[in-house]
């Protein structure tokens, strides 16, 4: 079965300072692809980061950066620069290209200004 | 970007009734489509997939006849919860890719479904 784990219910961060959300995986397929995806308050689910799994380079995007860790199925997020606009639940997300997506059970973002 | 809207983005109706909501890829096709339910502050629950011209796939523990799916066309899917009851209550959104292979799933504005 293909899961995906958030441990951290919530989070809060200053703003400017920079965050680092957590997210592992498991699956036993050899292709597969991980996301980001925000959720604010508008509730519309919004991408934030991509990663390929066959790609060891981690993926960027503006103030938003991965760490991926294929060996330990390891995906955390880290968010730069804190924006209140980060202020959102963020879903860690898992396909296996054009199928159905697996999401984690979220975290709860607060930026403080 | 693939842009896909929902329809309505809030209704309320009667215990008993049904009630349908609308998904449409606007500027691609979708031979697949999935529902998601998410409760309050939590996650997307998968509740069915949507295939164009064929039966959908449910989900584990989901009913069949109490959420009906049709996709009807390459671009048009829609879930008609039947027999509505308050425990139906929740936030339904749809999403859909644009083609096989290409990994990112785009999604409605989401279905605000409050049963009275």
């Amino acid at each position: 079965a293909q899961t995906v784990t958030q441990s951290q219910p919530e989070m809060s961060v200053q703003e400017a300072e920079t965050v680092t959300l957590s997210c592992t995986y498991d699956t036993s397929e050899s292709n597969y692809y991980l996301f980001w995806y925000k959720q604010p308050p508008s509730r519309q689910m919004i991408l934030v980061i991509r990663q390929e799994a066959y790609k060891q380079q981690n993926a960027t995007e503006n103030r938003f950066s991965v760490n991926f860790q294929k060996a330990a199925k390891s995906f955390s997020l880290k968010i730069s620069d804190s924006q209140l606009g980060d202020t959102a639940m963020y879903f860690c997300a898992f396909n296996t290209g054009g199928f159905k997506t697996i999401f984690g059970a979220g975290t709860r973002l607060f930026v403080k200004a | 970007g693939a842009v896909v809207s929902q329809h309505p983005s809030r209704v309320i109706c009667k215990s008993g009734t049904s009630v349908k909501i609308e998904c449409r890829s606007l500027d691609f096709q979708a031979t697949t489509m999935f529902w998601y339910r998410q409760f309050p502050k939590q996650s997307l629950m998968l509740m069915a997939t949507s295939n164009e011209g064929s039966k959908a796939t449910y989900e584990q523990g989901v009913e069949k006849d109490k959420f009906l799916i049709n996709h009807a066309s390459l671009t048009l899917s829609t879930l008609t919860v039947t027999s509505a009851h308050p425990e139906d209550s929740s936030f339904y959104i749809c999403s859909a890719t644009p083609r096989r292979g290409h990994t990112e799933a785009f999604f409605g504005q989401g279905t605000r479904l409050t049963v009275v």
